[in-house]
């Protein structure tokens, strides 16, 4: 049951290019995301997120996009850095209605140098 | 900045011993949260908890586990009767208000349980 669906287990990306990272989702239902951010052997960092009445969210190097019709978001990281190598996990979860927060399997993002 | 903290960071124990993982939450959260990754697979969501009470709790978490949160800063996941698959890394999460209203959750750094 893959209700968030991350289909690049990995991207690699040269240093000061953009990193796009995509996520689709199944449920129509769902309209809170969250990018998370994980290093090995630490817990999942939270990065950005975006709730449905928007469609663009942007934090710095980091924009998150949402296209509702499409069930699609992506997460653009410019410039990409070293520091920016890690595992990306797109996450949802349903404003309203519960606290669970539920994951994709994660994109590993290799900075190139 | 204020950090969620586990303990321990690895755990062994043989199948069919009881173990329990601790959390501190940041202090002045009040949502908090167990999930677990087995390996190579996704972050699921087992249980959140406010009030001293479960809110929620996912199929995977069934009578063998239970969450308590002893005293003002501690929050456990107890496994009554550990498998073989409940290896896997347990994540421990807050939140200072609920996600459902727009509100990230702050994770954990994790301990990997093992089961022999």
């Amino acid at each position: 049951d893959q209700q968030v669906k991350q289909n690049s287990p990995s991207l690699s990306v040269q240093e000061g290019r953009i990193s796009i990272l995509n996520c689709d989702y199944t449920n129509s239902m769902f309209d809170y995301f969250l990018w998370y951010k994980k290093y090995p052997a630490e817990g999942p960092t939270f990065l950005i997120s975006i709730s449905s009445i928007k469609d663009k969210n942007e934090d710095g190097r980091f924009t998150v996009f949402l296209n509702k019709s499409a069930k699609h978001l992506s997460l653009h990281i410019v410039p990409s850095q070293p520091g920016d190598s890690a595992v990306y996990f797109c996450a949802a979860s349903l404003l309203n209605r519960d606290d669970k927060i539920i994951f994709g399997k994660g994109t590993r993002l290799h900075i190139l140098p | 900045e204020p950090e969620v903290t586990q303990t321990p960071s690895h755990q062994v124990t043989q199948m069919g011993q009881e173990v329990i993982l601790r959390c501190v939450p940041i202090s002045n959260h009040l949502y908090f949260y167990w999930y677990r990754q087995i390996l190579g697979q996704k972050v699921e969501f087992l249980v959140s908890f406010y009030n001293n009470e479960i809110s929620e709790k996912s199929e995977i978490f069934d009578d063998q586990f239970s969450v308590e949160r002893p005293d003002g800063s501690n929050f456990t996941l107890k496994i009554r009767s550990t498998k073989l698959e409940d290896s896997a890394m347990y994540f421990c999460a807050s939140s200072l208000f609920r996600t459902s209203d727009g509100n990230e959750q702050f994770f954990g750094p994790g301990t990997r349980l093992t089961v022999l």
